[in-house]
């Protein structure tokens, strides 16, 4: 999987959106870009996922750089439950490829 | 939250002794994972399971046993715990579609 780094650390104001960097230079051709996030001692709740194109659900939007080396994770209205550590992970998409969370972003919420 | 269910929430014990960590599921999800979470390495693959019966190794997976005769049922086994295996070990699933993996809420194990 290819490596990817983002900031340690965001604030974000209540009902602003959060804007979540993520740098993804050396990922290969078939490599998705996976978003999760882990709110303090829970387990990891998956987000969103992505290949080229842009994305959206109900919980964030995910942009990817056309030439893929980048993307941006996007909490629309930040509430204070977004408060959490943000994984953004780029994987091949099989089963048995396991998701390696690195350090993460910890996003912090304030009113 | 795909059902997800793990016990004991948590454990200590002695270096050396035997442990068992269930996961539990109710989705029927093909998938299974065992994850450790230390501070400084984040998260870690340590077994998978592709079907009942089907396992194979992580990246972490020394000092670790796996089974799954059913389904539902996932077990992790330390044979021997040693003090490095003091961690938070996190139970997955994912369904036919395995781009979203479910995780359970934890179990914090301690070994003294």
């Amino acid at each position: 999987d290819a490596k990817t780094t983002q900031p340690t650390s965001m604030d974000c104001a209540e009902g602003r959106a959060a804007n979540l960097p993520c740098n993804h230079s050396t990922i290969s051709g078939n490599e998705y870009v996976y978003w999760y996030r882990q709110i303090h001692s829970q387990g990891p709740q998956y987000i969103i996922h992505g290949l080229k194109n842009n994305e959206t659900n109900e919980m964030a939007s995910l942009i990817i750089t056309e030439d893929r080396k980048s993307s941006t994770l996007i909490l629309p209205h930040a509430t204070l439950r977004d408060t959490a550590v943000y994984y953004c992970i780029a994987r091949l998409n099989n089963a048995g490829n396991m998701l390696t969370f690195g350090g993460g972003t910890r996003l912090m919420v304030k009113p | 939250d795909a059902g997800i269910t793990q016990s004991p929430r948590h454990k200590v014990t002695e270096t050396g002794t035997p442990v068992t960590l269930r996961c539990h599921q109710t989705e029927n999800h093909r998938y299974m994972y065992w994850y450790r979470q230390d501070p400084g390495h984040g998260l870690r693959l340590i077994h998978y399971s592709y079907g009942v019966k089907d396992t194979d190794k992580g990246e972490v997976s020394d000092g670790y046993s796996v089974s799954r005769s059913k389904t539902e049922d996932f077990l992790l086994t330390l044979e021997s715990a040693t003090s490095s295996q003091t961690s938070v070990y996190f139970c997955a699933t994912a369904g036919q579609s395995y781009n979203e993996q479910f995780f359970g809420p934890g179990t914090r194990l301690t070994v003294l």
